[in-house]
């Protein structure tokens, strides 16, 4: 799978977006990239994934670069519950895939009032 | 909603038990996996299964074993525990296909004294 380069840690202010980067530029074409967060004291939470085109849900927008070598994580509106890691995994999908994941150190996000 | 549970939140043991840990979910999914997090470590793979009597090695197995004798139920065993087994203990679900998204239990902090 390929590896992820993300900043260790990042503030952001309460209310307002939280942009998130991640580094993937060995990734392969049938690569996707997900992002898991994880609160204090909690397991992983799945946040969102895709592969070239841009996603959104009720949690987060992911931006992902042309060139699929790099992406962005976007909390619209940051609350003080979104203060967690946040981890960027890229790795391949597909209808065998049974969802293998390597987590790296990701990024410690502070929301701060 | 996706239940994964672990049996235990807080667990205390002694060098050389036996230790099982539990991890039950309800959504009939094919895929469960064990991890580890450790300071600095961050999640590392102990083992998986993706099937029921099927399991593979993830990263870590050394030490451990499992068992996935129903597809609801995966069990992590540490047949004689040691102190380097002092961490945290995770459970993940998920479906075979695409997305392929992993749904994790809130851990078990297991000391081994």
């Amino acid at each position: 799978d390929a590896k992820t380069t993300q900043p260790p840690s990042m503030d952001c202010a309460e209310g307002r977006a939280a942009n998130l980067p991640c580094n993937h530029s060995t990734i392969s074409g049938n690569e996707y990239v997900y992002w898991y967060r994880q609160i204090h004291s909690q397991g992983p939470q799945y946040i969102i994934h895709g592969l070239k085109n841009n996603e959104t849900n009720e949690m987060a927008s992911l931006i992902i670069t042309e060139d699929r070598k790099s992406s962005t994580l976007i909390l619209p509106h940051a609350t003080l519950r979104d203060t967690a890691v946040y981890y960027c995994i890229v790795r391949p999908d597909g209808s065998s895939n049974t969802g293998k994941l390597i987590f790296g150190q990701g990024t410690t996000l502070q929301v701060k009032p | 909603d996706v239940k994964v549970t672990q049996s235990s939140r807080y667990l205390v043991k002694r060098t050389g038990e036996k230790v099982f840990l539990e991890c039950v979910q309800d959504m009939d999914h094919e895929n469960m996996f064990w991890y580890r997090q450790d300071p600095g470590l961050g999640l590392r793979l102990i083992y998986f299964s993706y099937d029921v009597k099927m399991k593979e090695k993830g990263d870590i197995p050394e030490g451990y074993s499992v068992s996935r004798e129903k597809k609801e139920r995966f069990s992590l065993i540490l047949e004689s525990a040691s102190t380097n087994q002092t961490s945290m203990y995770l459970c993940a679900s998920s479906r075979t296909g695409l997305g392929n998204i992993q749904y994790f239990g809130a851990g078990t902090r297991l000391s081994v004294l």
